[in-house]
């Protein structure tokens, strides 16, 4: 079965100091993930994949992604923070055997502090 | 803009109502999705539909019926409202293939329903 945890409920990082929102993954097959970003009363946008290929990928608005098959993990970072960050991260999985379900994590609150 | 629409965005309902939050999109997506979006459990999949005619469920399905008679269109009605469905729902939509794996879903904004 398919399945994404986000052990963080909330992560909270000064504006301009690095950033990380982590993600471990379960699926069976090759893993197909996702970082979808929410900004407050919107929905989910999408912000980087990882199909295949290097392991670091990058994504929308200065976000990368590291993917870890050994720790299964897909962890989000992004160099500097900005306060506009702030938000509400979700990881996903694509179903293997059943391409239309995505799994979602419970999601993770960003606050940049200035 | 080419998107997903979802109507209304905020709706009050008693306990036993029924009602039909729209979903819609111009994009010629064949797949389509409810999801449900409640405070730490992230978004559970309701239904979904990978074409017209043809729907199925996702996790939480109970007390929701969904029809899928266009491609643009993917209504999911409530049939007597509860307030354990209070919640923000989602419409989301994708095209197949090639198309999810290099873009994923595109979301609709929400429907914020709470059921009193």
């Amino acid at each position: 079965a398919q399945s994404v945890a986000q052990p963080e409920d909330q992560v909270n990082v000064a504006e301009g100091n690095p950033l990380t929102v982590k993600c471990t993954y379960s699926v069976s097959g090759n893993p197909y993930l996702f970082w979808y970003v929410q900004y407050p009363n919107r929905g989910l946008q999408f912000l980087l994949k990882y199909i295949t290929g290097d392991n670091l990928v990058k994504g929308s608005y200065g976000f990368e992604a590291e993917f870890n098959k050994s720790q299964t993990s897909f962890h989000l970072k992004k160099p500097s923070a900005l306060v506009s960050d702030s938000a509400l991260y979700f990881c996903a999985v694509r179903g293997t055997y059943n391409f239309n379900k995505f799994y979602f994590g419970s999601g993770t609150k960003l606050n940049v502090k200035p | 803009n080419a998107g997903v629409t979802q109507t209304p965005k905020f709706q009050v309902l008693k306990t036993g109502q029924s009602m039909t939050l729209q979903c819609a999109q111009d994009m010629n997506h064949e797949y389509m999705s409810w999801y449900r979006q409640d405070p730490g459990m992230g978004l559970r999949l309701i239904h979904y539909s990978v074409g017209a005619g043809i729907t199925d469920q996702g996790e939480v399905p109970n007390g929701y019926n969904v029809s899928r008679s266009t491609t643009e269109d993917f209504p999911l009605r409530l049939l007597s409202a509860a307030p354990s469905q209070t919640s923000v729902y989602f419409c989301a939509s994708s095209s197949p293939g090639q198309g999810s794996l290099n873009y994923g879903y595109t979301f609709g904004s929400g429907t914020r329903l709470t059921v009193v």
